[in-house]
């Protein structure tokens, strides 16, 4: 079972909807990571928490430690939003001592 | 700030080649990550600096891969002897300290043929 567990692997949503990613992770973490990957490789780190909720612009990311889950949700989703969402942690243990271990990604596709 | 940069962007290598990729952190960053992605996966950790002390290697790190960062602000990974599974996506990435967000480049993409 790999430490960081994303769903859906897959999404194809209409332009407006609201959407959900999310990430469950089996052990003791420090920090976890949303990232974002286009096509061509570029990855733009989308937010960095460690407790609660934290918002910008259209995105939103939440944490629940006890459950060792996060979700990350786009508002009135856009075609530009399309991409591949990563999501990483920090853990005290795996994916070497200070690395980082990264789920398989969420590749969403927003259609007009 | 330019970001982190990458280079070569694409290198394509027959088996048996030695390449080299480099990377240039953001200037105040004092961490700097090594990372491989294959295709459909996330990223794997490789290797990390804190400046120029090479602190983490991961057991994917074989003998033929080196990584350098000789002054503490640019890196370098050297794979020796390239097989085709080493084609791959590699990723570098700095942060001011543990706690700081990554900031990626582009990547470099290694086809080895």
């Amino acid at each position: 079972k790999n430490e960081v567990e994303q769903s859906p692997q897959n999404l194809t949503a209409q332009e407006g909807e609201f959407i959900t990613i999310n990430c469950s992770y089996s052990v003791g973490i420090s920090a976890l990571h949303w990232l974002q990957q286009h096509p061509g490789g570029g990855i733009v780190s989308l937010f960095m928490l460690s407790s609660g909720k934290k918002k910008h612009g259209r995105l939103i990311a939440t944490i629940n430690i006890q459950e060792k889950h996060s979700s990350l949700h786009i508002t009135a989703s856009h075609p530009r939003d399309s991409a591949v969402y990563i999501c990483a942690v920090r853990s005290y243990s795996g994916g070497g001592a200070d690395g980082l271990t990264f789920g398989k990604g969420t590749h969403l596709i927003i259609q007009p | 700030d330019t970001g982190v940069s990458q280079d070569p962007r694409h290198k394509i290598t027959k088996r048996g080649q030695n390449v080299t990729f480099r990377c240039d952190p953001i200037s105040e960053h004092n961490r700097l990550y090594w990372y491989r992605q294959t295709l459909g996966q996330g990223p794997e950790f490789l290797t990390y600096f804190q400046n120029e002390a090479q602190l983490e290697k991961s057991r994917l790190l074989s003998d033929r891969f080196s990584a350098e960062r000789p002054k503490g602000s640019f890196s370098t990974l050297e794979i020796q002897r390239t097989e085709q599974g080493d084609s791959a996506m590699y990723l570098c990435a700095s942060s001011f300290d543990g706690n700081s967000p990554l900031h990626f480049g582009n990547g470099t993409r290694l086809t080895v043929t």
